[in-house]
C-alpha cells in the first residue's frame, strides 16, 4: 500500500541552524501538508500546498518557514534559523483530491533544537 | 475558529470489551467533516473513520463506529471487541467543508491501552 515517507526520522540541530525536512507524498496525490506536534500538545496545522503554491498557512508558518516541491516528488519543509521552540514532531501528509477529506500521514520527523 | 476537545487523556479497556472515546467540537459551520485518526507507537496516523456532517447516519467501519450528535457537537468513537492492536493514540479531527480551508483541526488525543 502506498505510503507517505519522511526523512530524517530524527534530527538534532543547534539553535540558529537551517533544517530541511523531506517528504515523499503518495504519487497520485495533489494536496500536500505539514503539521507539527510539540510534545504533549495538539497536532497543529502549518501549511497546505497545491498546484505548486501555498494554498493556506497558519500563524505558526512565519518567514522562517518555507516549503517547496522541487522535483515533482519530494515535498520539503525548510526552517531557516531554528529556535528552541521549533522542537517538535513534524508530520507530512498528502491528499488525493479536493474534498476527499482523507489525509495520509507520514511517520513524522522529530526535530530537536539545542 | 473551530476547536476540538478530547476530554479523556487516557483510557483503558480489557481485550474483547467495548470502549468509547469522547470528542466535542465547536463550529459555526453547517457542513464539515469529522475524523478519528489512530496513531500506534512510532507509526504514522491512519484514518479510522470519517463522518460528513450532512449525513445523519452514523459511520461504521467494522468494529469501529461513531455516535455523531450534530446539535450537541459531539462525535464519539466506539471500539467493539477491542484487540491488543487497537492500543494507540486516537485523535479526533475537524475539517471545514466550505470556504476553501483544507486544514484539519485536531484534539489533543486520547491514549488507549488494551489490557489482555
Amino acid at each position: 500500500e502506498p505510503e507517505v515517507t519522511q526523512t530524517p526520522s530524527h534530527q538534532v540541530t543547534q539553535m540558529g541552524q537551517e533544517v530541511i525536512l523531506r517528504c515523499v507524498p503518495i504519487s497520485n496525490h495533489l494536496y500536500f501538508y505539514w503539521y507539527r506536534q510539540i510534545l504533549g500538545q495538539k497536532v497543529e496545522f502549518l501549511v497546505s500546498f497545491y498546484n505548486n503554491e501555498i494554498s493556506e498557512k497558519s500563524e505558526i508558518f512565519d518567514d522562517q518557514f518555507s516549503v517547496e516541491r522541487p522535483d515533482g516528488s519530494n515535498f520539503t519543509l525548510k526552517i531557516r534559523s531554528t529556535k528552541l521552540e521549533d522542537s517538535a514532531m513534524y508530520f507530512c501528509a498528502s491528499m488525493r483530491g479536493e474534498n476527499t477529506g482523507e489525509l495520509f500521514f507520514g511517520e513524522g520527523s522529530r526535530l530537536t533544537v539545542l | 475558529a473551530q476547536t476540538v476537545t478530547q476530554s479523556q487523556p487516557e483510557m483503558s479497556v480489557q481485550e474483547a470489551e467495548t470502549v468509547t472515546l469522547s470528542c466535542t467540537y465547536d463550529t459555526s459551520e453547517s457542513d464539515y467533516y469529522l475524523f478519528w485518526y489512530k496513531q500506534p507507537p512510532s507509526r504514522q496516523m491512519i484514518l479510522v473513520i470519517r463522518q460528513e456532517a450532512y449525513k445523519q447516519q452514523n459511520a461504521t467501519e467494522n468494529r469501529f463506529s461513531v455516535n455523531f450528535q450534530k446539535a450537541a457537537k459531539s462525535f464519539s468513537l466506539k471500539i467493539s471487541d477491542s484487540q491488543l492492536g487497537d492500543a494507540a493514540m486516537y485523535f479526533c479531527a475537524y475539517r471545514s467543508y466550505e470556504g476553501g480551508s483544507e486544514k484539519l483541526v485536531f484534539g489533543k488525543g486520547t491514549k488507549l491501552t488494551v489490557n489482555p
